[in-house]
């Protein structure tokens, strides 16, 4: 059966569109985000991360987007493909207690052929 | 050498036993951190060490031993656990601890305790 609290968000869509994943972060005095990608097995790979003096920072197919006004971040992956399949998770950085980073609750991407 | 490694992959432990994970990275980096991550949950946070300097402690219970014995290396030493510290236990490393840079994951140890 099911149970309470193991439910990741999953966004799924066709391989060859583009997929946006969201992420709502607590701290406003947040100054640096990060997107990792997490396959199943496998711990988080870096994808892509920004500053809060940047409202946007391009990569190879990956954007994050980042509004500060309303604490929102998202990754824009176009062209996605099966390979991008996994769970994504958003982490922030205070600043205030060197690096240390807490993570988001995951959003789980499938990629349909 | 852009690599976190952690051995062993897996570990089946007693609620009685003693056991060590071990994680290396020769990036150079001078901050390692170790995480717990449950199914389906994000990585938690449970030590930070910062120039071989145990710096955060995230509350860990201390059937938990952190060791650093060098800036390659960090050691995660368990004692009497309990069934629900089974998880992945991921270990990460930074060029600083003290200022904001990438974290570098290693694969993890799956833990599971009977």
């Amino acid at each position: 059966g099911e149970s309470v609290g193991l439910h990741l968000p999953t966004l799924s869509v066709q391989e060859g569109d583009n997929s946006i994943i969201n992420c709502a972060y607590s701290n406003s005095a947040s100054d640096y985000f990060i997107w990792y990608k997490q396959e199943s097995g496998k711990g988080p790979q870096f994808i892509i991360d920004i500053r809060s003096n940047m409202d946007k920072r391009q990569g190879q197919r990956v954007t994050v987007l980042l509004n500060k006004t309303v604490k929102h971040l998202s990754l824009q992956i176009a062209a996605t493909q099966p390979g991008d399949s996994a769970v994504y998770f958003c982490a922030e950085n205070t600043g205030n207690a060197g690096n240390m980073l807490t993570f988001g609750g995951g959003t789980r991407l499938m990629v349909k052929p | 050498d852009t690599e976190v490694t952690q051995t062993p992959k897996h570990l089946v432990m007693g609620m009685t036993n003693k056991k060590s994970l071990k994680c290396e990275q020769h990036m150079g980096h001078r901050a390692m951190y170790w995480y717990k991550q449950k199914a389906k949950k994000p990585p938690e946070l449970m030590f930070v060490y910062s120039y071989e300097k145990l710096s955060i402690n995230e509350s860990v219970p201390s059937r938990f031993s952190p060791e650093c014995p060098n800036s390659s290396l960090l050691n995660l030493h368990l004692h009497a656990l309990q069934p629900e510290d089974s998880a992945l236990y991921l270990c990460a490393s930074s060029l600083s601890g003290t200022s904001v840079s990438e974290q570098y994951f290693g694969p993890g140890t799956r833990l599971t305790v009977t």
